[in-house]
């Protein structure tokens, strides 16, 4: 039964910072990994598809890795921003999205 | 309209009612999904339907009864609700099950209506 992890399950940090966001899948066996954004009480911005046979994907300062065989991606934010705060879920598709429970991001002035 | 949308955007309703949530979809998709987001639990997958077919039941109680009439549409039909149902209910569409459309299939969210069980 896949399962998806996320750390840190909360990060608040100065603005102009680069961040390192985790997420662990315990079956390597998946079609692709998502990662989404959801401010409070919103619904799911996807920011980044990677799929199972890509080692990283960018757009803008995002840039997501996986490493499939270690069961990990990183989602990686540049130069941080108080607009990027957010929750950040990450999804490992096996036939089905299983989310993580996400970490929470805080940037401040 | 683009994306998904979902109606209402909120609902309280007493557990003895009956309510409908709708959804839609304006991309051409194949495949919708009901989630249901709870406080400080992951998002759960509740149905899933490909082309008005219904593929996954999650293990999902009774009073809660989806209807997928055409590959734009999709209700989630409420009845007897409990306090413990209040949550953000998410519905989702891509292209096809990610078995059928490949490793490239990506889900496409609507904002979610939240629930409140009294």
């Amino acid at each position: 039964k896949q399962e998806v992890t996320q750390i840190p399950a909360a990060l608040s940090v100065p603005e102009g910072e680069n961040l390192v966001l985790n997420c662990s899948f315990t079956d390597s066996a998946i079609y692709n990994l998502q990662w989404f954004r959801q401010d409070p009480g919103k619904g799911l911005t996807s920011l980044l598809l990677i799929q199972s046979s890509q080692r990283e994907q960018t757009s803008g300062r995002l840039n997501a890795s996986l490493d499939k065989s270690s069961g990990r991606s990183t989602l990686y934010i540049a130069a941080s921003q108080p607009g990027d705060s957010a929750t950040y879920l990450c999804a490992a598709n096996t036939d089905k999205l299983i989310f993580g429970t996400g970490t929470r991001l805080q940037v401040f002035p | 309209e683009t994306g998904v949308t979902q109606t209402p955007r909120h609902l309280v309703m007493g557990m003895t009612n009956k309510k409908s949530l709708k959804c839609e979809q304006h991309l051409g998709h194949n495949a919708m999904y009901w989630y249901k987001q709870s406080a400080k639990k992951p998002l759960e997958l509740m149905f899933v339907y490909s082309l008005e077919e219904r593929v996954e039941n999650n293990s999902v109680p009774s009073r809660f009864s989806p209807e997928c009439p055409n590959s734009s549409h999709l209700f989630l039909h409420l009845h007897t609700l409990q306090p413990e149902d209040s949550a953000l209910y998410l519905c989702a569409s891509s292209q096809d099950l990610v078995r059928l459309a490949g490793t490239m299939n990506e889900q496409f969210f609507g904002p979610g209506t939240r629930l409140t069980v009294l």
